[in-house]
């Protein structure tokens, strides 16, 4: 079955520390990859995506994501959390086949400690 | 640009109950789907649709149903609400191609009792 996997439930980093939530897809077609964000009582923001080429994109609020295809992995990274990125992050794939929905991972909740 | 519009926001039924979330989108998106986001399960598809006229079920498909009479509404139904249907759902909709854009609502939060 196609899917994506955050092994992290739940991660605290100090404010001012760096940040890295990981993220595995299940080998098969070649997929497009996603990381989303969610405030409490909010809805899903994007914060970056992968379809192709610089494997290290860029995306908003300082956010940077790494595609490494060896190792099925699109792990999410920040030099230096800020108490405001305090949220639930959902990384999410599309494979491209069929309908290509968009399938999500379990989520990881970041807390941030002063 | 409203983008995608669900309502309500808040609900709660009794059991047995039947109800429609609604989902609009104004982006003329070809692509809608249905989400439901439990604790420590992420977002599970429902129901989706690619097009007016066509619908296909997503993961958790059992309990719901969908139909999509045209490009800008998606309606899903509950047509007999259990306690394991308390959730929030999330609509989303995006174009089709290579974009795959998406854009979420801003999700209804149901509890059946």
């Amino acid at each position: 079955a196609q899917s994506v996997t955050q092994p992290d439930i739940h991660i605290t980093v100090s404010e001012g520390a760096s940040l890295e939530l990981r993220c595995n897809y299940s080998y098969g077609a070649t997929p497009y990859l996603f990381w989303y964000v969610q405030s409490p009582g909010q809805g899903l923001q994007l914060l970056l995506k992968y379809f192709s080429g610089d494997t290290l994109v860029q995306g908003i609020k300082g956010f940077e994501a790494e595609f490494k295809r060896s190792q099925s992995s699109f792990n999410l990274r920040k030099p230096s959390v800020h108490w405001s990125d305090a949220a639930e992050y959902f990384c999410a794939v599309i494979y491209l086949t069929g309908a290509n929905n968009l399938f999500f991972g379990t989520g990881t909740r970041l807390t941030v400690i002063p | 640009n409203a983008g995608v519009t669900q309502t309500p926001k808040f609900q709660v039924l009794k059991t047995g109950q039947s109800m429609t979330l609604q989902c609009a989108q104004d982006m003329n998106h070809e692509y809608m789907s249905w989400y439901r986001q439990d604790p420590g399960m992420g977002l599970r598809l429902i129901h989706y649709s690619v097009g007016a006229g066509i619908t296909d079920q997503g993961e958790v498909p059992n309990g719901y149903n969908v139909s999509r009479s045209t490009t800008e509404d998606f309606p899903l139904r509950l047509l007999s609400a259990a306690p394991s249907q308390t959730s929030v759902y999330f609509c989303a909709s995006s174009p089709t191609g290579s974009n795959y854009g998406y854009t979420f609502g801003s999700g209804t939060r149901l509890t059946v009792v």
